[in-house]
C-alpha cells in the first residue's frame, strides 16, 4: 500500500505563478485533508474533504484552493504565489464512519514549497 | 473553539533520563480525542496514540506512557529511558465530535536526545 502520495517533495516558486500540489491516497478513504506547517508552529488546516465532491476551508484557505473529482485525489491550488506561502505542505486522509470516534489521520510525506 | 497548548519548545535530556512533553486542551466539548504525533528530521508524521474523552485510563506503550487528567485537561506523554532515536518534534493534537475529524494542533515540543 502507497498510503498518502505526496508530489512534488520539493519546488521552488517565484512571487505570482501558480501550482498544484498533487495528493493521492489508495486506503478508500473519504476525509481527506491539507495542512501547512511553518516552522516552529503546528500544523494549520487549510482545505478539507468529507468526500468527493465536498470541500470546505479550514482555518487558513486564503490564496488556496482545491477539488475533490474523486475519492483518491485532493489536489492544492495556489493560484498567485506570495512570500508568505512558503512552507511544508502536508496532505492527510482517514477513513471516517457517521456517527463515530475519531479516525486516525494518515499523513503524507509532506511538499516543501519556497517562493520567492 | 479549540486549542492546544504545548508550552515546551525545545528539550534537551541525556540518553536514558526520562522526559514528559507537557499538553494542555481546551475545548467545549464533553465528547472529544487526544492524539500524539511524532515528526522524526525525516520530516513525515506518525501516529503514536488516538485517546477518547471518556476513557482516562493511561496507556503505556514500551518506553511510552501518556497520562490523561480531564480536571487538568492535560495529556502528558512520558518516555522512559530515552534513546537517541527519540529525537524528534512532538505535536499533541486534539478533535471535537461535530467537526468533520479536524485535527486542531499544538505548536509541538523538539526533543533532542544525546549521548
Amino acid at each position: 500500500n502507497a498510503g498518502v502520495t505526496q508530489t512534488p517533495k520539493f519546488r521552488i516558486l517565484k512571487i505570482g505563478q501558480s501550482m498544484t500540489l498533487q495528493c493521492a491516497q489508495d486506503m478508500n478513504h473519504n476525509y481527506m485533508y491539507w495542512y501547512r506547517q511553518d516552522p516552529g508552529m503546528g500544523l494549520k488546516l487549510i482545505y478539507y474533504s468529507v468526500g468527493a465532491g465536498i470541500t470546505d476551508k479550514g482555518e487558513v484557505p486564503n490564496g488556496y484552493n482545491v477539488s475533490r473529482s474523486t475519492t483518491e485525489d485532493f489536489p492544492l491550488r495556489l493560484e498567485l504565489a506570495a512570500p508568505s506561502q512558503t512552507s511544508v505542505y502536508f496532505c492527510a486522509s482517514s477513513y471516517q464512519r457517521p456517527i463515530a470516534g475519531a479516525n486516525v489521520l494518515t499523513f503524507g510525506a509532506g511538499s516543501r514549497l519556497t517562493v520567492l | 473553539a479549540q486549542k492546544v497548548t504545548q508550552a515546551q519548545t525545545e528539550i534537551s535530556v541525556v540518553e536514558k533520563e526520562d522526559v514528559t512533553l507537557d499538553c494542555v486542551y481546551e475545548t467545549r466539548d464533553t465528547t472529544y480525542y487526544l492524539f500524539w504525533y511524532k515528526q522524526p528530521p525525516s520530516g513525515e508524521l506518525v501516529f503514536l496514540i488516538r485517546r477518547n474523552s471518556f476513557d482516562e485510563q493511561n496507556e503505556i506503550s514500551g518506553r511510552y506512557s501518556w497520562n490523561f487528567q480531564k480536571s487538568t485537561s492535560s495529556f502528558n506523554f512520558t518516555i522512559t529511558a530515552s534513546q537517541v532515536v527519540d529525537s524528534a518534534v512532538y505535536f499533541c493534537a486534539l478533535r471535537s465530535t461535530g467537526t468533520a475529524s479536524k485535527l486542531t494542533f499544538g505548536t509541538g515540543t523538539r526533543l533532542q536526545v544525546t549521548l
